[in-house]
């Protein structure tokens, strides 16, 4: 059975700094990998999405890699910003079309 | 991407009432739509996936008679939760996909609170 982990929990980190989200898997056989924001209250917005066959996504600050073999994905945040702060979801696509989450990165940007 | 919306985006009801929730794709065919409900510090969990025209297919621990869930069209899905009681309450998050493999967009959450 697949199961997603986040490290840490909860994170919080002054304006400027670079932070690393990390990501487990149980079961590498996944189709791809997705990160997802989530303010209070609000449903999902879709950051980066990588499939198997991939190694690492951009978009602006944000960068998120896939280590497949080792179960592994990071989302590494660049010069960080309060607005960045917010639940950051981690979802795996087993290859069906369920995904399945983790429990989440409640992460807080300090000004 | 595409865009899921869904109505209501938050209601509060009386135990014992039902709710129903509407997902909407606004500008693709959803050949499958999926329900989530996801709990205060919890993962969103898959309640429920459906195909246009047929039966969902619920998780294991999920009531479908308490669930009711309808996919007629290929825009809409419907998730009533029939006698609501206060443990119903939470935020349902359905997504939507063209099916055959294709990314799933997420509609925004409904807020339920069941007094």
């Amino acid at each position: 059975k697949q199961e997603v982990t986040q490290i840490p929990a909860a994170l919080s980190v002054p304006e400027g700094e670079n932070l690393v989200l990390n990501c487990s898997f149980t079961d590498s056989a996944i189709y791809n990998l997705q990160w997802f924001r989530q303010d209070p209250g609000k449903g999902l917005t879709s950051l980066l999405l990588i499939q198997s066959s991939q190694r690492e996504q951009t978009s602006g600050r944000l960068n998120a890699s896939l280590d497949k073999s080792s179960g592994r994905s990071t989302l590494y945040i660049a010069a960080s910003q309060p607005g960045d702060s917010a639940t950051y979801l981690c979802a795996v696509r087993p290859g069906d079309d369920k995904i399945i989450f983790g429990k989440g990165t409640r992460l807080h940007i300090l000004p | 991407g595409a865009v899921v919306s869904q109505h209501p985006s938050r209601v509060i009801c009386k135990s014992g009432t039902s709710v129903k929730i509407e997902c909407r794709s606004l500008d693709f065919q959803a050949t499958t739509m999926f329900w989530y409900r996801q709990f205060p510090k919890k993962s969103l969990m898959l309640m429920a996936t459906s195909n246009e025209g047929s039966k969902a297919t619920y998780e294991q621990g999920v009531e479908k008679d308490k669930f009711l869930i309808n996919h007629a069209s290929l825009t809409l899905s419907t998730l009533t939760v029939t006698s609501a009681h206060p443990e119903d309450s939470s935020f349902y998050i359905c997504s939507a996909s063209a099916g055959g493999g294709n990314e799933q967009f997420f509609g925004p959450g409904t807020r339920l609170t069941v007094l």
